[in-house]
Order: structure tokens, then sequence, then C-alpha cells
């Protein structure tokens, strides 16, 4: 089946513009999440979705933002561009959102890459 | 706070020898610890998952040991190939049920 499929792959903003990632999970998948990654921060957690409801926020200010639709597809929009938002974006889809004893492995997308000039 | 710590920003080893990577973490109680391997310009690829419960777990070449009391698992690669380049990441879940990730180890095989 397919995997997580992320566009655009690759994009290129400026200073002050908004802009928005969209995210399909594997079929049957319910749980979406994003992070970001830099060389100098690694992979870092934005927020996680279930059943269209943010279940968990990472340490991001509020000009990142998500969402997820009745599909389970989600998008995350980052408003306000800064130069420190450049980095690859991250979405992994799961069956379930948390902790569980069978343990929940979490299945990534290629990534968009984002810069920002 | 939470930290998780994989010991070698880089490792370089010569085709054919083990690598063993190291992840240290300090004030989380993980049910489990996950492995994933990451090539450039690519998302993470789940490898190995390891229970509490568990010492050790092996898939093919790869092995993860796991050690709770001493906070640390350690993954390694018997008969490595250069196509075994890559980098490696530790993950554990967080307080807050986010999914966190070592700052990752890249390995090098060389032939």
């Amino acid at each position: 089946k397919a995997g997580v499929t992320q566009t655009p792959r690759y994009l290129i903003k400026t200073r002050g513009q908004q802009v928005t990632l969209s995210c399909s999970p594997i079929s049957g998948h319910r749980s979406v999440s994003w992070y970001q990654q830099t060389p100098g921060q690694g992979l870092q957690f934005l927020f996680e979705y279930f059943s269209e409801t943010q279940r968990n926020k990472g340490n991001f200010p509020g000009r990142f933002s998500g969402r997820q639709f009745s599909n389970s597809r989600s998008e995350m929009n980052v408003s306000t561009l800064e130069l420190g938002d450049s980095a690859l974006y991250l979405c992994a889809s799961s069956l379930v959102p948390g902790q569980t004893l069978s343990g929940n492995t979490i299945y990534f997308g290629e990534g968009s890459w984002l810069t920002v000039v | 706070s939470q930290k998780i710590e994989q010991n070698s920003e880089a490792l370089n080893i010569q085709e054919g020898k083990t690598a063993t990577l190291t992840c240290n973490y300090t004030n989380y109680s993980p049910a489990y610890l996950q492995w994933y391997r990451q090539d450039p310009g690519r998302g993470p690829v789940f490898l190995l998952l390891i229970r509490e419960n568990e010492k050790e777990k092996r898939k093919e070449r790869l092995k993860v040991t796991f050690d709770t009391t001493l906070k640390q698992s350690l993954f390694h690669i018997t008969a490595s190939q250069p196509a075994d380049s890559a980098t490696y990441l530790c993950a554990l879940r967080g307080n807050n049920n986010d999914m966190r990730f070592g700052a990752g180890t890249r390995l090098t095989v060389k032939p």
C-alpha cells in the first residue's frame, strides 16, 4: 500500500509569507504527526492529530499551526515566515496516537523542503 | 529535563566490521525504544522496536539491546556494508506522549 505522501516536495518562500504543507497518511492510519528537522536542532516534534483533534503540541510559536480532515489527511501552516523556519518538514502517520504496550510504529513521508529567503 | 543522547555524531568503520551505536536517555521511563535509519534528504525509516522487558532484539544483521538500569540502548550492525552508511536515530515517547528523537549518529562504512 502507498506510504505517507507529502506535498510539495520543495518550495521557496520569502520572509513574511505563509506556507501550507500537506500530508496524506497511510491508508487506515488515523494519527498524523509533524516534525521539523534542521541540522542544528535535529528532529523536533511540532504537533500530533488524531480524529481531527490536536492531541499534542511541541514547543513552537503560534505561527505554526495544523489541522486534520475527516479523511485523516493533514495540513500544517506556517505564517509570517522567518529565515529560521528553513527546514525539512516531516509528516508521520500511525494507526493510533500515544504509547501502547505493543509499541506504536510511525511511518515517515519523504518530507517537504522549505527554504525561506 | 528529558534528554536523549547518541554518543557519537559520526562513526567510521571498515566494511565487514560490526558497528555499535549508543543511545542514552535521562528522565524517561520508556515502555519501549525505537531505532530509525535516515538517508540524506529522506524521511526516517523504522528499523527495530525493543520493549522494556526485552534485553535483546535481532533482525537480520541488526541487533538492539535495552538496559533500563543503565538507561541505555545499543544498536549493532554486524558484517557492515557500504550500503549501511546512513544516520541512525533512536527514539522514545516523551512525557507529553510525543515521539522524541536523538540527534543521530552518522555511520560511514568504508569499502
